[in-house]
């Protein structure tokens, strides 16, 4: 299984877009990379998923270099409503496979 | 609306006494998981299972245990085993297809 290296706190303003990046230098060829968003005593819920280059929904975007060592999540202009934890997971979603959550990073969004 | 569903959504136990967590998913995914998060921390893995009538140890598994008699439920049980039970425990399903959906957690606390 992959390990996975976030910030653990990040601190922005509302309206900016916010960066958060993911190490994970040692991906597999079948791992996917996930972001999972948690408010406090709520359970994670996904934000998006990627396998390589670029992949945007309505909530954000994912951009995933070539060697995949890394991964960024983007917020565009965020709200004060942002503020959560983000985890970054490494897996192979092809398989029923146990994926381990570290700490996340810790996002406050400052009015 | 398919989901997964934890109850009860606060539980207080008693020094001794072991408390069963409920966990029901809608979603026919084949695999389910249990977590447990501490104040500020991520989430550990206690139990998973990936099908029905088999289950393994997550990193945190002792003073824990489950079952998985049916596909939909997979309930958890805190034995009085577990010395430092006071944590918010998270329920999971995954399908290789939809990833993972979580519950929305119980807190359980010892008085």
């Amino acid at each position: 299984l992959a390990k996975t290296t976030q910030p653990i706190s990040m601190d922005s303003y509302e309206g900016q877009e916010v960066n958060i990046t993911c190490s994970h230098n040692n991906i597999a060829t079948n791992d996917y990379i996930t972001w999972y968003q948690q408010f406090p005593s709520q359970g994670p819920r996904f934000i998006i998923q990627g396998y390589k280059t670029k992949v945007t929904n309505e909530v954000a975007s994912l951009f995933i270099p070539a060697d995949r060592k890394s991964s960024t999540l983007s917020l565009p202009r965020v709200s004060l409503s942002d503020t959560a934890v983000y985890y970054c997971l490494v897996g192979a979603m092809n398989r029923d496979d146990k994926i381990i959550f570290g700490k996340g990073t810790r996002l406050h969004i400052l009015p | 609306d398919g989901g997964i569903t934890q109850s009860p959504k606060y539980l207080f136990r008693k020094e001794g006494q072991n408390v069963t967590l409920s966990c029901e998913q809608n979603l026919n995914h084949d695999a389910m998981y249990w977590y447990r998060q501490d104040p500020g921390q991520g989430l550990r893995l206690i139990y998973y299972s990936q099908i029905v009538n088999d289950f393994q140890k997550g990193d945190i598994a002792e003073g824990y245990s489950v079952s998985r008699e049916k596909k939909e439920s997979f309930p958890l049980t805190v034995t009085s085993a577990q010395k430092n039970p006071t944590a918010f425990y998270l329920c999971a399903s995954s399908s290789r297809v939809e990833g993972y959906t979580f519950g929305s957690g119980t807190r359980l606390t010892v008085v």
